[in-house]
């Protein structure tokens, strides 16, 4: 089965640590997305890569980090620096060519809970 | 991107046609539209895309007038399982590769 994999779906984390989020694809696309969703909000763009060894911030990058070693891996890093870090987390993939660019595929999700 | 507006919430009864109208007053010339469906919990999933005119797939109509600056999103008899968040977004898929969200509109389909 071709797909997006985030692990763990649950993440709880003390405040002050750094938690690191997985994303994995098997689609072969070449580009990966990190987005953030607040309750009753639509998502916001966290970092984005089109290729590997590349990233660019998206609009609320500030606090996150990211690396794209691989193709087919795209790990978030939630760092003490990000006040405001519960939310649910969702990682996307596209092929990053003309218009099959717009359809992106998601993940599963991960929720992440800082107290 | 271009800005889009939807409506937060519609409801709909078990078996009627919805149609949700997403405004795009400053659409580009290369701009796509693509609508999203998402459920609670769940990663935002492709409904359809298109550039002008009709589109239809197998699960619903995208329509297009000609200044194309709005669409509407059809969804032929729907179902309780059709209750989700619909997102419109609009942008050139040559130019950028990233997506803007809104907050979508809250379809609520009831007996």
């Amino acid at each position: 089965d071709g797909g997006i994999t985030q692990s763990p779906k649950y993440l709880f984390r003390k405040e002050g640590q750094n938690v690191t989020l997985s994303c994995e694809q098997n689609l072969n696309h070449d580009a990966m997305y990190w987005y953030r969703q607040d309750p009753g909000q639509g998502l916001r763009l966290i970092y984005y890569s089109q290729i590997v060894n590349d990233f660019q911030k998206g609009d609320i990058a500030e606090g996150y980090s990211v690396s794209r070693e691989k193709k087919e891996s795209f790990p978030l890093t939630v760092t003490s620096a990000q006040k405001n870090p519960t939310a649910f987390y969702l990682c996307a993939s596209s092929t990053g060519q003309g218009k099959v660019w717009n359809e992106q595929y998601f993940g599963p999700g991960t929720r992440l809970t800082v107290t | 991107l271009a800005k889009t507006t939807q409506p937060i919430s519609m409801d709909s009864y078990e078996g009627q046609e919805v149609n949700i109208t997403c405004s795009h007053n400053n659409i580009a010339t290369n701009d796509y539209i693509t609508w999203y469906q998402q459920f609670p919990s769940q990663g935002p999933r492709f409904i359809i895309q298109g550039y002008k005119t009709k589109v239809t797939n197998e699960v619903a109509s995208l329509f297009i007038p000609a200044d194309r600056k709005s669409s509407t999103l059809s969804l032929p008899r729907v179902s309780l399982s059709d209750t989700a968040v619909y997102y419109c977004l609009v942008g050139d898929p040559l130019a950028a590769s990233k997506l803007t969200f809104g907050t979508g509109t809250r379809l609520q389909v009831t007996l």
